[in-house]
Formats: C-alpha cells, sequence, structure tokens
C-alpha cells in the first residue's frame, strides 16, 4: 500500500516556465513533509519542506504548498532550467516519530 | 557532497552469499537511516539507529541486520541473498533523531548491489 503517491513519473518543461511536480498522500498521521531531488548516481539532496500547520513554504526558484483536506503536496519550480532535471522524490514522515515514507519519484526535463 | 560516505559503490554478488555495506554519517550527526531503492520503487525505510541504538525499523527483512558503532559508522548486513534483493542502498544521517521538525537527512551517494 503506497501511502505517498508521486502519480507522474516524468514532466517535460521548457526552460524559463514553471514546473509543477505532484504528490498525493493517505496518511493524516503525516506530520512533515520534504521535496529531496536526485541526480544519476547521487543520493537524494534535500530541497524544500513544509510542515503540516503551514500551507506554504517558499525558497528562492522554490515554493511548496499543502492542501491538508485533499491530503496533497505539489512543488513549484520558477523559472525552471536545464540544472533542475533530475529525479524530485516526495516524503512524508509520521508524527511523532522517525519514520519517513517516500513516493516513488517523478523525472523532470527541463529543455533548453 | 553530503558528507555521508557509503564503500562499497558497487556489489556484484551471487545467490545464497552475504554482504556488508558499510556508513559514515555527516561529521556531528547522531542518526544513521538505511533505505532500500528497487527499480521503479521509491525509497523503503529499512532502519534507523540513533546514536548506538535501534530507534526505528521498516520493511526490514529478517535476513537483513543493522548496527551503529561507537564512533557511530553504521553497517548493513545482508545474508541468504536473493535475486530480488538486488537494489541501490541508501545511507543517510541527520543530527538528532529525526522527530524535530526541520530536521533534514542528508543521503550518501549509495551502494549498488546487483545479486546474480
Amino acid at each position: 500500500d503506497q501511502q505517498v503517491k508521486q502519480n507522474s513519473p516524468s514532466l517535460s518543461v521548457q526552460e524559463g516556465r514553471i514546473s509543477i511536480l505532484n504528490c498525493d498522500y493517505t496518511n493524516s498521521m503525516f506530520d512533515y513533509f520534504l521535496w529531496y531531488k536526485k541526480y544519476p548516481a547521487e543520493g537524494p539532496t534535500f530541497l524544500i519542506s513544509i510542515s503540516s500547520i503551514k500551507d506554504k513554504n517558499e525558497d528562492g526558484r522554490f515554493t511548496v504548498f499543502l492542501n491538508k483536506s485533499a491530503k496533497h503536496l505539489s512543488l513549484h519550480i520558477v523559472p525552471s532550467q536545464p540544472g533542475d532535471s533530475a529525479v524530485y522524490f516526495c516524503a512524508a514522515r509520521f508524527s511523532g516519530t522517525y519514520k519517513y515514507i517516500f513516493g516513488t519519484g517523478t523525472r523532470l526535463k527541463v529543455l533548453a | 557532497d553530503s558528507g555521508v560516505t557509503q564503500t562499497p559503490k558497487h556489489l556484484i554478488t551471487a545467490t545464497g552469499q552475504r554482504v556488508t555495506l558499510r556508513c559514515s554519517p555527516r561529521s556531528g550527526d547522531l542518526s544513521v537511516y538505511w533505505y532500500q531503492q528497487s527499480l521503479d520503487q521509491g525509497l523503503q525505510f529499512l532502519i534507523q539507529y540513533y546514536n548506538g541504538e535501534e530507534r526505528a525499523k521498516g520493511n526490514i527483512l529478517e535476513r537483513f541486520s543493522a548496527q551503529q558503532f561507537p564512533d557511530l559508522h553504521s553497517e548493513l548486513n545482508l545474508s541468504s541473498l536473493e535475486l530480488g534483493d538486488s537494489a541501490l542502498y541508501f545511507c543517510a544521517s541527520s543530527p538528532s533523531w529525526g522527530a524535530e521538525v526541520g530536521e533534514t537527512q542528508y543521503f550518501g551517494p549509495g551502494t549498488r548491489l546487483l545479486v546474480l
């Protein structure tokens, strides 16, 4: 049972446009959500996070939105750059635990 | 460079064998996490150690075990290997026990295991 789902395995966006990556979750007990970026032959690197008490967090070109009623998380990248081409994982943490659940990832390709 | 190191980078072995994967966390980090990523799968949480003690367990098979040593490095032991154990194994570390909001995990480059 996949509790954190990234339904789009891949996404292509033109350079300079907005990239929107989506993530859905099923468990109301998640209290903290993160996005990681992964380049080939490297481990995932932390990108941005959001606590369940917020609905938006922004860091430069990256913004994460949380819609708790819809159990939906999205990552916006504006403007998209070719260097953003990577696999993006969303992750959620069970409240009061150290257990993180990761999605299956979305491969973003930014076209120059 | 995340500061987390993993050895070896690649490992090829046969079914029924046993292997040990090694992880050194970032300097000062007390928690180590192990994850498995199979083809087209997300990262599956296996186990967490905090300051030498097991803290949380995920979908870790009984054939797998781990430990964290006094110098905080960790080893993941995989035994009686099966073809399906072929995967990328990632280690991550964090400063504390991972329950703090805002705490981030830092991942190593992974060990790619191929069981033939």
